[in-house]
């Protein structure tokens, strides 16, 4: 089955830099779409990164362009995000999410999460 | 940017009764709506796509409907496990949004 495992998250302080990383398995990589989707603890959900099954487009949320970088390495199922000149409202979890296809942007499976905490 | 706003907020219901959610949009996404189910300390669940279909494995009892800027989620006789958090989502325009949220809990 499908199975999506962040890793990378932390504590950092305001204006440093953290890069998440997404381990796929169970599903065809390389044929959907991945998103980055982040909740503050106790808050709602806020779609942060997509990018498209070969890399070729990314899109990103308006509070994040600029500072957050989405990547994919289709050989070794690995979706990352680089995020730098972190402030403490991205203070979140951070969810990998499988798109249900190329680009529907529908959210069909989710990994665990990854808690990523901006403090000094 | 396109805002969905779920009423109500939160619902207290008792076991089989039926629940119903709703999500407004601030413009015309046709049928781009999709509804998740977030249970405490876990990942959200797809229950619902393009509105009115049913994601695989979902139970019968959830059900939704509508299109264009009104949509509704119905639980249908709920259960116990039911309870949770249920958001909508639209993937019609970028940024793709989200509603607040509608936490359900069982008396």
């Amino acid at each position: 089955q499908v199975q999506l495992v962040e890793s990378g998250g932390g504590v950092v302080q305001p204006g440093g830099s953290l890069r998440l990383s997404c381990a796929a398995s169970g599903f065809t990589f390389s044929t959907h779409g991945m998103h980055w989707v982040r909740q503050a603890p106790g808050k709602g959900l806020e779609w942060v990164a997509f990018i498209r099954y070969d890399g070729s487009e990314k899109f990103y949320v308006n509070s994040v362009r600029g500072r957050f970088t989405i990547s994919r390495d289709n050989p070794k199922n690995t979706l990352s995000l680089q995020m730098n000149s972190l402030r403490p409202e991205d203070t979140a979890f951070y969810y990998c999410a499988k798109d249900l296809g190329a680009a529907n942007i529908i959210f069909d499976s989710w990994g665990q999460g990854t808690l990523v905490t901006v403090s000094s | 940017e396109i805002v969905l706003t779920q009423s109500p907020d939160f619902q207290s219901v008792t076991p089989k009764e039926k629940v119903t959610i709703t999500c407004r949009a601030s413009q015309s996404i046709g049928n781009g709506l999709h509804w998740y189910q977030q249970k405490p300390d876990q990942p959200p669940k797809l229950l619902i796509k393009y509105a009115s279909q049913s994601f695989s494995g979902v139970p019968s009892r959830f059900s939704g409907s509508g299109s264009g800027t009104d949509f509704t989620l119905t639980i249908y006789s709920l259960e116990a496990e039911d309870a949770a958090t249920y958001y909508c989502h639209q993937s019609t325009n970028s940024p793709w949004t989200f509603g607040q949220g509608t936490k359900v809990e069982i008396k």
